[in-house]
C-alpha cells in the first residue's frame, strides 16, 4: 500500500465549476501538507502549504486537512481552462531524521481538464 | 514565493557523452537541494538529496557513479549524467526549501534527450 493515495483521474469539469481534489495517507506522522500544480513539461508550482487541520484559503484555492481521517483536499473555485494541469499532493512527516529530512511523499497526481 | 532556476531547459546529447544540469536558488540560500526524475504521465521520483559542502545522499537504486551531484555553494547544485544512454532520457527537476521552511520550491525542469 502506498503511503499517499491520489486518484490519477482524469477529472473533467466545465468552466466555472468547482474542482475537488483529495488525497488520503496512511502515516499519521505526516505533519506538513502541500499542493502543487504541474503543467506539461514544467516543474511543479507550489499552490498551498499547510501544517494543521482545518481550512486555508488563498484566492480561488482552498486547502483542507483532516488529520483524524488522514485526508486532505484542494478545492478550486470558478475553474478556468488555464487550471487544466496535473495536481500533486505532497507531505512531510514530523520528527524527520537526517536521512529523511525534507523528503516529500507525493501522491500520483490528478489530471484536471477544464472545458470551455 | 521563492524562485529556483534550472539550466538548460532542454538538452540533446549523444550516447556515451556526459551532460551537466544546473540548479540555482535565486533569492535564498539552500543548504539542501533535491533532484527528481519524472517519466511521462508519472509522478516525481526522488533521485538524491544534495547537501552543500558534503556528499549527496542517493535513493536506493540510483547509480551514484552515473548521476554525479555537486553542491558547490549555497545557491548552486549540479547534476551530471555521465556516459548517458537513451534510457537516461527523462525530465529532471530540482527543488529546494528556504531556511526555516518546509515549503519546497521546484525548478522549471530540464528535458534530457539522449540519441
Amino acid at each position: 500500500q502506498k503511503e499517499v493515495e491520489q486518484d490519477p483521474g482524469p477529472l473533467s469539469v466545465p468552466e466555472g465549476a468547482i474542482v475537488s481534489l483529495n488525497c488520503t495517507y496512511s502515516n499519521s506522522a505526516f505533519q506538513y501538507f502541500m499542493w502543487y500544480r504541474q503543467y506539461s513539461r514544467k516543474g511543479p508550482e507550489l499552490l498551498m502549504y499547510t501544517y494543521s487541520s482545518g481550512n486555508k484559503e488563498d484566492g480561488r484555492f482552498t486547502a483542507q486537512v483532516d488529520k483524524s481521517s488522514k485526508y486532505i483536499s484542494l478545492f478550486i473555485r470558478d475553474s478556468q481552462p488555464s487550471d487544466s494541469a496535473t495536481y500533486l499532493c505532497a507531505m512531510i512527516p514530523r520528527g524527520m531524521t537526517t536521512d529523511s529530512w525534507g523528503k516529500l511523499q507525493f501522491g500520483a497526481g490528478t489530471q484536471v481538464v477544464v472545458t470551455p | 514565493g521563492a524562485v529556483v532556476s534550472q539550466h538548460p531547459s532542454w538538452v540533446i546529447c549523444k550516447s556515451g557523452t556526459s551532460v551537466k544540469i544546473e540548479c540555482r536558488s535565486l533569492d535564498f540560500q539552500a543548504t539542501t537541494m533535491f533532484w527528481y526524475r519524472q517519466f511521462p504521465k508519472q509522478s516525481l521520483m526522488l533521485m538524491a538529496t544534495s547537501n552543500e559542502g558534503s556528499k549527496a545522499t542517493y535513493e536506493q537504486g540510483v547509480e551514484k557513479d552515473k548521476f554525479l551531484i555537486n553542491h558547490a555553494s549555497l545557491t548552486l547544485s549540479t547534476l551530471t549524467v555521465t556516459s548517458a544512454h537513451p534510457e537516461d532520457s527523462s525530465f529532471y527537476i530540482c527543488s529546494a526549501d528556504p531556511p526555516g521552511s518546509y515549503e519546497q520550491y521546484f525548478g522549471p525542469g530540464t528535458r534530457l534527450t539522449v540519441t
